[in-house]
């Protein structure tokens, strides 16, 4: 069974402060990592995607993949109120159904003003 | 932007009964996706909406019971068949574009049952 997880939080942070979100995945072959934002009562939204090692920056935003480790993190920098949401990790299934993506439960993240 | 258009946004249906929920891109699109999102929880893959022929489904969920079709390109349906209360959840269509090599998934809003 691949698997995917994450810390279902809350997280909680002070406005402008640093939100750092983690996720582990267990199927050693993955190579494609994406994180999702979802806003209550929304739909995933894609934030950052990451397939090399290293950290991959997006304004605020920064990927960072450890495949070795087997480890993916996304950081928010200076975060905003409406930061809040849950974050979704997700794998790329390699050998699923047609590259289907599997998702951790999430992580729910509020930054307080 | 592209768009993926689900409907019916929401729905509160009645123990017994069946309701098809669509799912309408205006670009071309490689795969498509239909996930499940019951409360408090994360995406789980129903089946992948195959064009032209049958679903794939995954384990754990059967045709007899969710039903797909994609007759084109660019739009398929998703039927919960006999609907029970455990069968309240985000229904989410998930598709990824065409000339995408990135494996990028892009989400509809969403179809949100509740079954009585």
């Amino acid at each position: 069974q691949k698997e995917v997880e994450q810390n279902s939080g809350p997280l909680s942070v002070p406005e402008g402060a640093i939100a750092s979100l983690n996720c582990t995945y267990s199927d050693r072959v993955s190579q494609s990592f994406f994180w999702y934002r979802q806003y209550s009562g929304k739909s995933p939204e894609l934030i950052m995607s990451i397939y090399s090692n290293g950290d991959k920056e997006d304004g605020r935003f920064t990927a960072q993949l450890n495949k070795a480790s087997q480890y993916v993190s996304l950081l928010i920098r200076d975060s905003q109120p409406s930061d809040s949401a849950t974050y979704l990790c997700a794998v790329m299934n390699y050998g699923g159904s047609q590259g289907n993506l599997i998702f951790g439960k999430g992580t729910k993240l509020s930054v307080k003003p | 932007s592209a768009v993926i258009s689900q409907k019916p946004s929401r729905d509160i249906c009645q123990r017994g009964t069946s309701l098809t929920i669509q799912c309408q891109v205006d670009s071309q699109v490689t795969m498509m996706f239909w996930y499940r999102q019951q409360p408090g929880q994360s995406l789980t893959l129903i089946a992948t909406a195959n064009q032209g022929s049958e679903a794939t489904y995954e384990s754990g969920f059967v045709i007899d019971k969710f039903p797909i079709s994609r007759p084109n390109l660019t739009f398929s349906t998703l039927t919960v068949s006999n609907m029970s209360p455990e069968d309240s959840s985000i229904y989410l269509c998930s598709v990824r574009w065409a000339g995408s090599n990135t494996g990028e998934l892009f989400f509809g809003e969403g179809s949100r049952l509740t079954v009585l």
